[in-house]
């Protein structure tokens, strides 16, 4: 039972292109929504994380869509480097809970 | 500021042997984590603990024990390791914000 999704796979882009990552979640109880960002022989870091009564959060070039709605969101990563080529992990958890569930994460290549 | 230690960084073990994982935290958080990562199939949750002492199941357990016998820290054992495995186990530990600090990881590989 997968209950975060993320789409697509992989990605490529150019430099300075902005990057699109989506993630849907079923369980409606989530409200709390983190990115992680992993380099290679790295473990994952934050990112980026936005709350459910939130519907945009941005930090510097990197911007969170939310839908409660439609149960997704997106990450935007604005002017892409190469130094933003990274795996990018969507999660879902719920406040006051322990288990944090994550997506099967994108691949982000941004080429110079 | 505080850090995750996974150790070993590189396990190599043999079919149907019992191997153990460790992993020691400085930020003195109370829930740890133990979670497992396959290529393309992101981070899936095998044991956690809220505090010492205290350990949940998460979606992959079967197949792992696990041990908080101190606040700072939880290891993970691989009951019976099956052959060809490969797979990046990584520790993280929490306190009241959610957010998740991760060690490097360590890398198992089973011949």
């Amino acid at each position: 039972q997968q209950q975060v999704r993320q789409s697509p796979q992989s990605l490529t882009v150019w430099e300075g292109e902005t990057a699109i990552l989506n993630c849907s979640y079923e369980n409606s109880a989530f409200d709390y929504f983190p990115w992680y960002q992993q380099f290679p022989g790295e473990g994952p870091a934050l990112l980026i994380a936005i709350r459910s009564v939130s519907d945009k959060k941005e930090d510097g070039g990197f911007t969170i869509f939310f839908n409660k709605r439609e149960k997704n969101l997106s990450l935007h990563i604005k002017d892409s480097q190469p130094g933003d080529s990274a795996t990018y992990f969507c999660a879902a958890s719920k406040t006051g809970g322990y288990k944090v569930v994550f997506g099967s994460g994108t691949r982000l290549l941004v080429s110079p | 500021g505080g850090i995750i230690t996974q150790t070993p960084k590189f396990l190599i073990g043999q079919e149907g042997q019992k191997l153990t994982l460790k992993c020691q935290q400085n930020f003195n958080h109370d829930t740890m984590y133990w979670y497992r990562q396959d290529s393309g199939k992101g981070l899936r949750l095998i044991y956690y603990s809220i505090t010492e002492n205290d350990l949940q199941k998460g979606d992959l357990s079967e197949g792992y024990d696990a041990s908080r016998e101190k606040k700072s820290s939880f290891s993970l054992t691989v009951t019976s390791a099956q052959k060809n495995e490969m797979a990046v186990f990584l520790c993280a530990s929490r306190q009241d914000a959610e957010t998740l600090y991760f060690g490097s990881g360590t890398r198992l590989t089973v011949l």
